[in-house]
């Protein structure tokens, strides 16, 4: 059975800082996804990782796949307030394309 | 374009009702998932439709579950003999033939007294 572990799964952070948030996954896959939701709102698709090596930058946030290790991080670069969210890793095991979701990190950045 | 939407976004119901939640994907996609939110189970995948493949069920958590979809694009989801444990908030997503990301709608919130 596929687990992924999201940590922290909490985090404040001030604003201008940096942070990283790390997912780990117990088998072998290449697809990786990073989503984004507000509260009370759906799941908004951030970053589509496919390939061992793959970093993907969009504004304050990066995130790379480290097959190998069966990790991917979400790096965030000085911080700002509307970063604040929940972020979700999810994991598409082998063949089957029904993700696997970590628990969410639960962001807050403090101004 | 149009994204994903859901039908009803909330939904109450008493314990042992039958309920009927309606997913229409983007037009064109193929793929179309149902996940539960939940606060004890966070996300979790129920079923998975592709084109006129057997969709995959194996994440329906009970018989009382099952969903269909009707000429390859609006699917329903029915819970039967609702029981409290079902309150979670439902999302369908899709996706398009060879497309990797899964977009997700708004959700039905769903409460079982």
């Amino acid at each position: 059975e596929l687990k992924v572990e999201q940590n922290p799964l909490f985090l404040s952070m001030q604003e201008g800082k940096n942070y990283t948030i790390y997912c780990n996954y117990s088998t072998t896959s290449d697809r990786l996804y990073w989503y984004r939701q507000d509260p009370g709102k759906s799941l908004e698709s951030l970053f589509v990782l496919l390939s061992n090596g793959a970093v993907k930058q969009e504004g304050r946030l990066m995130a790379s796949l480290d097959t190998k290790a069966r990790l991917s991080t979400l790096h965030i670069t000085a911080a700002v307030h509307d970063l604040s969210a929940t972020y979700f890793c999810a994991v598409e095991p082998g063949s089957a394309r029904q993700l696997t979701f970590g628990s969410g990190t639960q962001l807050t950045v403090l101004p | 374009g149009a994204g994903v939407s859901q039908s009803p976004s909330n939904k109450v119901t008493e314990k042992g009702k039958d309920v009927e939640l309606r997913c229409d994907p983007i037009s064109g996609h193929t793929a179309l998932y149902w996940y539960r939110q939940s606060l004890g189970q966070g996300l979790e995948f129920l079923i998975y439709f592709q084109g006129n493949s057997a969709p995959d069920k194996s994440g329906l958590p009970s018989d009382r579950f099952s969903a269909e979809r009707t000429g390859g694009s609006v699917s329903t989801l029915t819970i039967q003999r609702t029981q409290q444990e079902d309150s979670a908030v439902y999302l369908c997503a899709s996706s398009s033939v060879g497309g990797d990301t899964q977009y997700f709608g708004p959700g039905t919130r769903l409460t079982v007294l």
